[in-house]
């Protein structure tokens, strides 16, 4: 069974860059055909996608973020990770990484997820 | 952007129905997948492909789109079931997947 689970510093200055990395376990980042994203939820909010890569490295982002994040994978290490420029504290939430089938229109749905990581953005 | 509208709240006793509505534009032609979500906890999916469930969740859980509304139905609601629930689809004219609002289902 594949879990995911998110790793990186939980707190980052503004105009800093976030960098996050997901490990995944229990299969191959290059097994299937599926897709691997990160979404975040701000405390008590809801949840916003950020981006998407398919092992390829293909990429689609949130348009809204699009300037400032880079989603890259490491099939060697069974990661991808996340790279957000510039933030500033809107930018702190709990971050989730999860796996999204690549079969098809529609076939896009979230699992399974990490369990999340919090991370913060202060000076 | 594609918008996903949730009520923010549903209330409703326990054995009852309880149904979570998510509005957007002709949203009878995606496919609308919704989500678990309880307190400190990453969401779980419930329903994929509007109406399938995953294994391991209750056949409680169920799922329908049509039209301009997609609709979660949680059947003899239960005090577990007490959570916050999210719609998912992906938006094919901006390359994004969006999430609903989200919704707070609360057990009386």
């Amino acid at each position: 069974q594949v879990q995911l689970q998110e790793s990186g510093p939980g707190l980052v200055k503004p105009s800093q860059t976030l960098s996050l990395t997901c490990t995944v376990s229990g299969g191959s980042i290059n097994s299937g055909s599926y897709y691997w994203s990160w979404i975040r939820q701000p405390a008590g909010k809801g949840l916003e996608w950020i981006g998407r890569i398919y092992t390829s490295g293909s990429t689609n982002y949130n348009p809204s973020l699009k300037s400032r994040v880079t989603i890259s994978v490491d099939t060697s290490k069974n990661q991808f990770s996340l790279k957000l420029s510039s933030v500033t504290a809107a930018d702190t939430a709990v971050y989730y990484c999860a796996r999204a089938p690549s079969g098809g229109p529609g076939t896009d749905w979230f699992d399974p997820w990490g369990q999340g990581t919090l991370v913060t953005v202060s000076s | 952007s594609y918008v996903l509208t949730q009520p923010p709240s549903v209330s409703v006793a326990p054995g009852k129905t309880a149904r979570i509505t998510c509005g957007g534009n002709n949203i009878g032609s995606k496919s609308v997948h919704w989500y678990q979500q309880k307190p400190g906890q990453a969401p779980v999916l419930v329903i994929y492909y509007d109406s399938d469930r995953p294994s391991g969740i209750p056949e409680r859980f169920s799922g329908s789109n049509s039209g301009n509304t997609a609709t979660l139905t949680i059947s003899r609601v239960e005090a577990g079931d007490e959570a916050d629930y999210y719609c998912q689809v992906w938006d094919s004219s901006s390359d994004q997947s969006v999430f609903g609002t989200g919704t707070k289902v609360t057990v009386l």
